[in-house]
């Protein structure tokens, strides 16, 4: 079954300390990943990728995320938090329909990021 | 250009109802998806849609349908609203690997 796991309801962090937001995954064949942050009463906002290459991927906002295939995770990170970066953020994996690639992207729970000044 | 676009913003229905919900992708987007998001979860798939044609539904129930037109706009027809189906439905357009939302539309089943 492809899945998508966020551990953490929440994630507290003061302003200018890094944060990790943490995401393990389940899919058969090379996984699509990817990171989106919503904000109340908004839509999803599309962060970063991974795709191949490169374990370490760079997205918006100075966001960035690490792959780790043995680990099964990509877990989101960015060396100094904003206030401004509160929001729930979103890890999902683009869904396998047997050994084809499918449009739906499969989400996780979300995590809250808290950010205190 | 304009984002992704959904209307109405707001909506309440009363059980039994149906509802029909729209989605403009961006411009040059062929590929149109619907999502369902329930208060505290993760969006669910429900249909994907490209040139036209369905191709993914997720396991969701036959009251709910979709269509898209020749412009690539999309609708998500509801019918026999339970309360169960409040929820905020999102839109997404795809170009390549990314998927770009729209703001959505937040339905209220009464």
């Amino acid at each position: 079954a492809q899945s998508v796991a966020q551990p953490e309801d929440q994630v507290n962090v003061a302003e200018g300390n890094p944060l990790t937001v943490k995401c393990t995954y389940s899919v058969s064949g090379n996984p699509y990943l990817f990171w989106y942050v919503q904000y109340p009463n908004r839509g999803l906002q599309f962060l970063l990728k991974y795709i191949t290459g490169d374990n370490l991927v760079k997205g918006s906002y100075g966001f960035e995320a690490e792959f780790n295939k043995s680990q099964t995770s990509f877990h989101l990170k960015k060396p100094s938090a904003l206030v401004s970066d509160s929001a729930l953020y979103f890890c999902a994996v683009r869904g396998v329909d047997g050994s084809s690639n499918t449009g739906k992207l499969i989400f996780g729970q979300g995590t809250t990021l808290q950010v205190k000044p | 250009d304009a984002g992704v676009t959904q209307s109405p913003t707001h909506l309440i229905k009363t059980r039994g109802q149906h509802v029909t919900l729209r989605c403009s992708p961006i411009s040059g987007h062929k590929s149109v998806s619907w999502y369902q998001q329930v208060l505290g979860q993760g969006p669910q798939f429900i249909f994907q849609y490209y040139e036209k044609e369905e191709r993914g539904r997720g396991n969701f129930p036959d009251r709910f349908s979709a269509r898209q037109f020749p412009n690539y706009s999309s609708e998500l027809n509801v019918n026999a609203l339970l309360l169960g189906d409040s929820a905020l439905y999102l839109c997404a357009s795809r170009r390549g690997y990314e998927q770009y939302f729209g703001p959505g539309t937040r339905l209220t089943v009464t």
